[in-house]
């Protein structure tokens, strides 16, 4: 069965250091989500992806964060400078097309030290 | 805006026992609602789904009715077992374009 891949699976990093996540979604699935779960939350939607374009960045901290997709299949984010407070599990989830169901990966979780 | 609102955990039962995890939603627009679970050291998986007002979701003996007058859509599980412990996630779609909004998770622990 086709899986959301994610790498690393964990990271720890100083505070001030630039740190990245790669994002392989299942093949053939158009849109791509990236997700942030802070410890005893729910996720929360950082950026969605519709093939290489950005559909919402509403809650993507732009001053320090970026994402792109550049040619519609895997997917980076980054965050530079980090921070305390980013400890949290980053998530990735795919989905075939808009509006459709949503299969996510096993995420990373990055520490800020 | 949007929000989801579940039981906090966590919840113990003995095997066996009968489940019910509450869930509630905004009532905005006309949402999806989900049941994710996510097990230890692992993403989310989703365990059922319901996209319209009395709609009945169900896998591997859970079940939600998608509760429009009362907004809700609340987990059960006739007989839980041990291999269901696990953290219990409600969402609704309407997060943004398509992103979905989650509840804060119930952590599910059943006990032999």
């Amino acid at each position: 069965e086709a899986e959301v891949a994610q790498s690393p699976r964990y990271k720890i990093t100083e505070k001030s250091q630039a740190v990245a996540f790669w994002c392989d979604p299942i093949s053939g699935h158009a849109t791509l989500y990236w997700y942030r779960q802070i410890l005893g939350q729910g996720p929360e939607l950082l950026v969605q992806f519709q093939d290489e374009s950005v559909v919402d960045d509403s809650q993507l901290p732009k001053d320090r964060f970026s994402a792109e997709r550049l040619k519609g299949v895997d997917s980076t984010l980054k965050i530079q400078p980090a921070e305390l407070g980013d400890s949290a599990m980053y998530l990735c989830a795919s989905s075939l097309d808009r509006g459709r169901e949503q299969y996510f990966g096993p995420g990373t979780r990055l520490t800020v030290t | 805006g949007d929000s989801v609102t579940q039981m906090e955990g966590p919840v113990t039962l003995s095997e066996e026992a009968f489940l019910t995890i509450n869930c509630t939603y905004t009532a905005t627009g006309y949402p999806s609602l989900f049941w994710y679970v996510q097990y230890p050291g692992e993403g989310l998986q989703l365990l059922l789904k319901a996209t319209k007002a009395d709609d009945k979701g169900s896998n591997k003996g859970f079940e939600a009715t998608y509760r429009k007058e009362t907004t809700s859509f609340h987990l059960e599980k006739g007989s839980v077992q041990v291999s269901d412990s696990a953290v219990y996630f409600c969402a609704r779609s309407g997060g943004g374009a398509d992103g979905l909004t989650f509840g804060k998770g119930t952590h599910l622990i059943i006990q032999p």
